[in-house]
């Protein structure tokens, strides 16, 4: 399959821990990115690599994968928090891809 | 701190060619990296158009590669996309931004312009 799937939406408890995952069968040969986006902004990246994190994003964001699954976990989500995810592989020909993204809401 | 800023007429006419470039700033493009185009239509998600390497190498998303042209002005620190015979589906926010891909098992868009919208209607 060339597709990476997300859930459409998750929510979390203000200080708990969420995973937002991504299943595709090309994540089993590529690392996947993870984006942040709040209405009406660019995405960010937040984290990119085996499970990396570029200058400025908090250490309660954090990355891994198993098998066909990508997973973005926050760990004592904020309020802040709370926006778009999405998560970028490739496809089976190696091109860029996005998955659907998740509507992440703190509660 | 690397910048970039997308700039390109708002509106376009179905059928017509829609324009945009992407300024850098902070970074010479010359000095390696590919450099993106994605796309996201109103309340909908992000889609990669293409993406090109400061010696001019393109490869382009496979739905849209017989309509995209993604062209690099190193000279002026810029790239742009042309996208051609456009209908009210292209209408969305274009974002140009960075793109570290290799040949193996990484890929990934930072930083991303601010975005422009481009709406498609006569």
């Amino acid at each position: 399959s060339s597709e990476l799937t997300q859930d459409p939406a998750v929510s979390v408890a203000l200080g708990q821990t969420v995973r937002i995952t991504c299943q595709g069968d090309s994540l089993r040969s590529y690392y996947a990115s993870w984006y942040q986006q709040k209405p009406g902004q660019a995405p960010v990246l937040v984290i990119y690599g085996k499970n990396n994190r570029p200058s400025g994003i908090p250490d309660r964001f954090s990355g891994s994968s198993s098998g066909n699954t990508a997973s973005l976990t926050i760990t004592g989500a904020q309020a802040e928090d709370e926006a778009d995810y999405y998560c970028n592989s490739r496809d089976s020909s190696g091109n860029p891809l996005f998955g659907g993204g998740t509507k992440l809401t703190v509660l | 701190q690397v910048q970039l800023q997308e700039s390109g007429p708002g509106l376009v006419k179905p059928s017509e060619t829609l324009s945009l470039t992407c300024a850098v700033s902070g970074y010479s493009i010359s000095s390696g990296y590919y450099w993106g185009w994605i796309r996201q239509p109103p309340g909908k998600g992000l889609e990669w158009i293409g993406s090109i390497y400061h010696s001019g190498s393109t490869y382009y998303n496979p739905s849209l590669k017989s309509r995209v042209t993604i062209s690099v002005d190193t000279s002026k620190n810029q790239f742009s996309l042309k996208l051609s015979s456009v209908t009210a589906a292209d209408t969305a926010v274009y974002y140009c931004a960075r793109h570290y891909h290799d040949y193996a098992l990484y890929n990934w868009f930072d930083p991303w312009g601010q975005g422009t919208l481009v709406t498609v209607s006569s």
